[in-house]
């Protein structure tokens, strides 16, 4: 996991603010790259990926901005809602094992 | 359709007792990998399988930890001798051919007293 440094750790966003969450890797094998979300009790399921040939995605309120030269990419969460609260690990990987960073605890606030 | 499943939910040991851990990946998955998480952090991946052969074994920690995917479904992880270094949350995934999205089943949290 010393390859893949997440922060910030824990973030707490008042409801209908924006979320930014970084990740950023070292190994430059990498060529996929997925943010998992993952709820107390639960094993993580996937939120949104891109690969490295874009330099952003977004799917609804989610959206990934990839820095390719950096070896960074983040996770913004619009409009953030209550229901968002949990865990986010970003897992990029190249062949077929995912490299999970340390995690984000995300808190939305009424 | 029914997700990755998962049991038991919850398995108690004793430090040197012999645990089978098992999984029910999605029907027609092809590839299968067992993760470990610890509290607190993220999880970190053990052994990863496509149909029964076992494609990738570099992150099983030492020789006590061992799995098996006879008939090319379910996984059975084994762990010999447990210690007490070895509680965690235990994730199972299974994944389509030719797909990277990994779909993970509840875990079995494993505590070795």
């Amino acid at each position: 996991q010393q390859q893949v440094k997440q922060s910030p750790q824990s973030l707490i966003v008042q409801k209908g603010g924006i979320s930014i969450i970084n990740c950023a890797y070292e190994n430059t094998a990498f060529d996929y790259f997925p943010w998992y979300q993952q709820f107390p009790g639960k094993g993580p399921a996937l939120l949104i990926a891109i690969r490295p040939d874009v330099s952003e995605k977004k799917e609804g309120r989610f959206t990934i901005s990839f820095n390719k030269s950096a070896k960074q990419f983040s996770l913004h969460i619009m409009d953030s809602q209550p229901g968002d609260s949990a865990t986010y690990f970003c897992a990029p990987s190249w062949g077929n094992m995912l490299t999970f960073g340390g995690g984000t605890r995300l808190m939305v606030k009424t | 359709g029914a997700g990755v499943s998962q049991t038991p939910s919850n398995k108690v040991t004793e430090k040197g007792k012999y645990v089978e851990l098992r999984c029910d990946p999605i029907s027609g998955h092809t590839a299968l990998y067992w993760y470990r998480q610890s509290l607190g952090q993220g999880p970190e991946f053990l052994i990863y399988f496509q149909g029964t052969g076992a494609a990738d074994d570099s992150g099983l920690p030492n020789d006590r930890f061992f799995a098996v995917r006879p008939e090319g479904s379910v996984s059975t992880l084994k762990i010999q001798r447990t210690e007490r270094g070895d509680s965690a949350v235990y994730l199972c995934a299974s994944s389509p051919e030719n797909t990277d999205t990994q779909y993970f089943g509840p875990g079995t949290r494993l505590t070795v007293l």
